[in-house]
């Protein structure tokens, strides 16, 4: 089955600054990567979302690449800012039903003021 | 807005009490999970459910069984709650196939078993 691999586990930045979470994925079907953020006491909410057949995918100060060939996928977020602090996850996904989403460990990323 | 509302925050239950999480979304979803939340382990996969009535096993279902008799409702059941229980449960819903394949989570519940 699909494992994700994800790091860093912890990330602290200062405010302004970009930050940049690393995913890897082992199954070659996988065909739809999102990413979401969980904030203190809530549940994860996504954020950003790319399919397999797009390498790039920019929301604002959030973006995903995805490298199919090497089998990795990134979150970048420029400007950070303090509300971005938070534990973000990617996952990776190869049917239509979710139903075999395998998430990664998440990041704690920490924006400093 | 979708809303996925879960009974409790924070649950504290006795070793080998029978424990009852239940889910409730608001926007018709078909498919509905619940999920094992632990620091270090992501999320992981308990049972899923693609329509009422209708079950799979997820990554992790020993220990667990679940009821859906409602299209808004999902229930994850823990027959006889262990120590190794102690987690947050994360209950989603998403629609069947295309094009949004968002899963819209609850708040969690914590639960602690001693």
């Amino acid at each position: 089955g699909e494992n994700v691999e994800q790091h860093p586990s912890t990330l602290s930045v200062q405010e302004g600054d970009s930050a940049v979470i690393k995913c890897t994925y082992s199954d070659s079907a996988s065909n739809y990567f999102p990413w979401y953020k969980q904030e203190l006491g809530k549940g994860p909410q996504l954020i950003i979302d790319i399919r397999s057949n797009v390498g790039e995918k920019k929301d604002q100060r959030i973006a995903v690449t995805l490298n199919k060939t090497a089998k990795h996928f990134s979150l970048h977020i420029t400007e950070t800012q303090p509300e971005d602090s938070a534990v973000y996850f990617c996952a990776a996904s190869d049917n239509w039903d979710n139903n075999d989403m395998r998430f990664g460990a998440g990041t704690r990323l920490t924006v400093k003021p | 807005d979708v809303k996925v509302t879960q009974s409790s925050r924070y649950l504290v239950k006795r070793t080998g009490e029978k424990v009852f999480l239940e889910c409730v979304q608001d926007m018709d979803h078909e498919n509905m999970f619940w999920y094992r939340q632990d620091p270090g382990l992501g999320l992981r996969l308990i049972y899923f459910s693609y329509d009422v009535k209708m079950k799979e096993k997820g990554d992790i279902p020993e220990g667990y069984s679940v009821s859906r008799e409602k299209k808004e409702r999902f229930s994850l059941i823990l027959e006889s709650a262990s120590t190794n229980q102690t987690s947050m449960y994360l209950c989603a819903s998403s629609p069947r196939g295309g094009p949004s394949y968002e899963q819209y989570f609850g708040p969690g519940t914590r639960l602690t078993v001693t």
